[in-house]
């Protein structure tokens, strides 16, 4: 089966760095990608990791642990704007996105 | 370039009724995808086209829902008859190309949030 884990809800303060780990076992792996959504809007792509590190991308920055089937996305310096919904996941079978249910936080001035 | 449509945004059916959804991919984009999310729970694939062929659809709950992609540009579903569990946000999604790589990125559709009653 496929299972993905990631906290419900996380709050943090403006300008702080937020931290949200995302855990996996699926059958097949290509490939790990957040999302950020917004309320009533459309997932929007964050970042994606393949291999093994850290990618960086302006002040959001995802890592991925293959062996430990484990990623985390780092915001930092967080803004109001941030408030919203960030959805981990993994690319399966084929071009298939399993997701998890998506860790809402909510930046507090 | 306008991002993937969909219609309509919200739509509000009787059970035992049929409701057809329709999404607009980005112009180009050879693989179409539909995802579901239903209250409370992750969002979850349905299927998946490649120009007008379904490649995947595993994840298509029962033969009530029928997805179509004629001419290989905007796809329909469509859900005859529905039931109350079919109620939930219908995502739809787009990518480029067949292949490894942030450019394989799944642009998403705001959804179309169906309450069925």
């Amino acid at each position: 089966g496929q299972n993905i884990d990631q906290p419900t809800e996380m709050t943090a303060t403006e300008g702080a760095i937020v931290q949200i780990n995302c855990t996996y076992q699926t059958s097949g792996f290509n490939g790990l990608f957040w999302y950020q959504q917004h309320a009533g809007e459309a997932p929007t792509f964050l970042s994606y990791n393949v291999l093994d590190g850290l990618e960086e991308k302006g002040r959001f920055s995802s890592f991925l642990s293959r062996s430990k089937g484990y990623s985390y996305l780092l915001l930092k310096e967080l803004q109001m704007k941030d408030s919203a919904s960030y959805l981990c996941a993994v690319k399966t079978a084929g071009n298939k996105l399993t997701f998890g249910g998506g860790t809402r936080v909510l930046v507090k001035p | 370039e306008a991002g993937v449509t969909q219609f309509p945004s919200h739509s509000v059916i009787e059970k035992g009724q049929t409701v057809t959804l329709r999404c607009d991919p980005i112009s180009g984009h050879d693989n179409l995808y539909w995802y579901r999310r239903v209250m409370g729970k992750e969002i979850k694939f349905l299927l998946h086209f490649v120009k007008e062929s379904k490649q995947d659809e595993s994840g298509m709950p029962n033969n009530r829902f029928l997805a179509e992609r004629t001419g290989g540009t905007y796809s329909t579903l469509k859900v005859q008859p529905a039931e109350l569990e079919d109620s939930g946000v219908y995502f739809c999604a787009s990518s480029q190309v067949w292949r490894e790589g942030p450019d394989n990125e799944q642009f998403f559709g705001p959804g179309t949030r169906l309450t069925v009653l």
